[in-house]
């Protein structure tokens, strides 16, 4: 079966130090890999994506993830916080042989002055 | 400007009513979704829709009914069978294309029914 997992649901880091949100997904399928954010009362916005190419993603604001195949995962990770991070995060990953996205259950991430 | 609209942004409703969610793209996607969120519980699928004409039950389509006669709207009607309806809706589309596809998001709506 098909799964996402966010292995945390909040994380708290001060401002100007590094974040690290996880994601882990089940699958034997290829997948298309996304993360996204979301700020209260808004729709998401896409931060990064991978489908295929190469392992580590650049987004948007300087945002990385880095797909590992060994391991099913796809953290996102920021060298340094700033308080218009916090946020809620999606990890969504699309499997190539389904016409659906899963999405993770979502981590909020609150960032500390 | 390419995108997904929503209206609208809230709307309130008497327990009993029927009301319709609208929500319309001109990003020349094949596919549509609609996702209802609930605080602490992510996004669940309610419908999604590849082609126009077609659309396919998600994992809480009870008392919720769609439908797709344009390729730019997927209205989502919550009728008065849905138990708890009070929630944040979210549209979104998607190219369909198994490679390259991403979704695309609404604003959202925010749904109250008292």
């Amino acid at each position: 079966a098909q799964s996402v997992t966010q292995l945390d649901s909040h994380v708290s880091v001060s401002e100007g130090t590094p974040v690290l949100l996880r994601c882990n997904y089940s699958s034997s399928y290829s997948p298309s890999l996304f993360w996204y954010v979301q700020h209260p009362n808004k729709g998401l916005q896409l931060l990064l994506k991978y489908t295929s190419a190469a392992t580590l993603v650049k987004g948007i604001n300087g945002f990385e993830a880095e797909f590992k195949k060994s391991e099913t995962s796809f953290h996102l990770t920021k060298p340094s916080a700033h308080m218009s991070y916090a946020a809620e995060y999606f990890c969504v990953v699309r499997f190539y042989n389904f016409n659906k996205f899963y999405f993770g259950s979502g981590t909020k991430l609150n960032v500390k002055p | 400007d390419g995108g997904i609209t929503q209206s609208p942004k809230y709307l309130f409703r008497k327990e009993g009513q029927n009301v319709t969610l609208s929500c319309e793209q001109n990003l020349n996607h094949d596919a549509m979704y609609w996702y209802r969120q609930d605080p602490g519980q992510g996004l669940r699928l309610i419908y999604y829709s590849q082609i126009v004409n077609d659309f396919q039950k998600g994992d809480i389509a009870e008392g919720y009914s769609v439908s797709r006669e344009k390729k730019e709207s997927f209205p989502l009607t919550v009728t008065s069978a849905q138990k708890n309806p009070t929630a944040f809706y979210l549209c979104a589309s998607s190219s369909g294309q198994p490679l390259t596809d991403e979704q695309y998001f609404g604003p959202g709506t925010r749904l109250t029914v008292t």
